[in-house]
């Protein structure tokens, strides 16, 4: 089983709807990443949680939120989708438990097209 | 200019070698990172090297690290087919738990 699991893989949307992209874990890792993926840009964080009760902005946080539900699962919502937020989105989680405490692990990704 | 650099396309034949490069500007940094993402999937740790070292293979990978240039490249001997992904370097400084990416290197082989 993968460790490190997004629903759905694939979602295709219109313009202005409301979208959550779930992520679950079963590393027991504490800290989580949502990254999206674009051609050439490779990839930006959007937001990250050290726990649960921890909640912090990325590079590209205006347009999206998130909730950490548990140590598990780390959410993230598109409010009002646009177009420019078609992308290759990606959770991830990591370690505190290790000397590579930077070590990412990834998810699967979801395509998310917003028409 | 961007923290991590890296070319964004490399061809080569199979059999030859790959040689990814990939610069970066942080002097503090701890932790070296090389990931692959294959077609329809995520990230997955490569191999990594400590900043206090030069050089790590491990089977037909040789991580080169040239500290005083910033300069960190990945060396994939017989390349083959299946290497055929994106790569991506990555740094980070311990305790910063955010490593920062390169754009990915698209790595093509062909017959």
């Amino acid at each position: 089983d993968a460790d490190v699991t997004q629903t759905p893989r694939n979602r295709i949307t219109k313009t202005g709807k409301r979208i959550m992209l779930e992520c679950s874990q079963t590393k027991g890792h504490d800290r989580m990443y949502w990254y999206r993926q674009d051609p050439g840009l490779g990839l930006r964080l959007i937001y990250y949680s050290f726990d649960v009760k921890d909640i912090n902005k990325g590079e590209i946080s205006d347009g999206y939120s998130v909730s950490r539900q548990a140590q598990a699962k780390f959410s993230l919502s598109l409010e009002s989708a646009i177009p420019n937020q078609t992308a290759l989105y990606f959770c991830a989680t990591s370690d505190t438990g290790t000397e590579f405490t930077d070590t990412q692990y990834f998810g699967p990704g979801t395509r998310l097209t917003v028409l | 200019g961007e923290d991590v650099e890296q070319s964004l396309f490399l061809s080569v034949r199979e059999g030859d070698s790959s040689v990814i490069n990939c610069t970066y500007t942080d002097s503090s940094s701890t932790y070296l990172y090389w990931y692959k993402q294959e077609p329809g999937a995520g990230l997955q740790l490569l191999t990594y090297i400590f900043s206090n070292m030069d050089m790590k293979q491990d089977q037909r990978l040789t991580v080169l690290l040239n500290k005083k240039d910033k300069h960190l490249s990945l060396r994939i001997a017989d390349t083959q087919t299946g290497d055929s992904a994106i790569y991506f370097c990555a740094e980070s400084r311990r305790g910063s738990y955010i490593p920062t990416f390169g754009r990915g290197t698209s790595l093509i082989v062909h017959p």
